[in-house]
């Protein structure tokens, strides 16, 4: 099994759309979960993170974490055109190396106007 | 603030040549970490250093790659004799000194694109 999995997509939804964007993972210790956008060509972008279960807002992103089940979640309300990229989730803080981080494989969602 | 500089951003090296990555992390950021990017694979944690130290090189093949981030200048992805196989996207990240709020924040470069012929 792998440590993150992350459905590939491609996701495609019509603008203004609610998008949700999933992980699992199977390593109990990881202690915070980032979420990168990472478009075409380009590094990837920090979005934002939560650190432990719980919901976290920002704008138009919503990010849920429910460590019970190791499942990850990023809410994204009113899509629009620009938020066409790649999802990365990302957690991290297992054991010892606290920096390390293990990347799913991403999404790829494009919002069409 | 200008953010996670990477260069080359595109390096073409023939087998059985060196290739040499460079960052520059972020300004306050103390360090530094190492990502590839495999085509149709994940990012994939290579090294994480700070000024004169190896702190982790736990994803780092053992022969061909070594990293330094040195007291003065940019980070060092040196990968020698290359092979087509070591034709992926480099990314370096950084992060701020541990023990703020935003201890946890990575921040990418736009990656250096290494192609082996």
């Amino acid at each position: 099994q792998k440590e993150v999995e992350q459905d590939p997509g491609p996701l495609s939804v019509p603008e203004g759309a609610i998008v949700s964007l999933n992980c699992t993972y199977s390593n109990s210790a990881f202690q915070y979960f980032m979420w990168y956008r990472q478009y075409s060509r380009k590094g990837p972008e920090l979005l934002m993170y939560t650190y432990s279960s719980g919901n976290k807002e920002d704008g138009r992103f919503t990010a849920q974490v429910d460590k019970s089940s190791k499942y990850i979640s990023l809410f994204i309300r009113d899509s629009q055109p620009s938020d066409s990229a790649t999802y990365l989730c990302a957690p991290g803080g297992s054991g010892g190396s606290n920096y390390k981080l293990t990347f799913g494989k991403g999404t790829l969602l494009t919002v069409n106007p | 603030n200008a953010g996670v500089m990477q260069n080359p951003r595109h390096l073409v090296r023939r087998r059985g040549q060196e290739a040499r990555l460079r960052c520059s992390p972020m300004k306050g950021h103390s360090h530094v970490y190492w990502y590839r990017q495999l085509p149709e694979e994940g990012l994939k944690f290579m090294v994480y250093l700070q000024k004169e130290n190896i702190i982790d090189e736990s994803g780092m093949p053992k022969e061909r790659f070594s990293a330094e981030f040195p007291k003065e200048g940019p980070s060092i992805l040196r990968i020698q004799q290359v092979v087509r196989g070591d034709s992926a996207a480099y990314f370096c990240a950084s992060s701020p000194p541990f023990g703020g709020l935003d201890t946890y924040e990575q921040y990418f470069g736009p990656g250096t694109r290494l192609t082996v012929t």
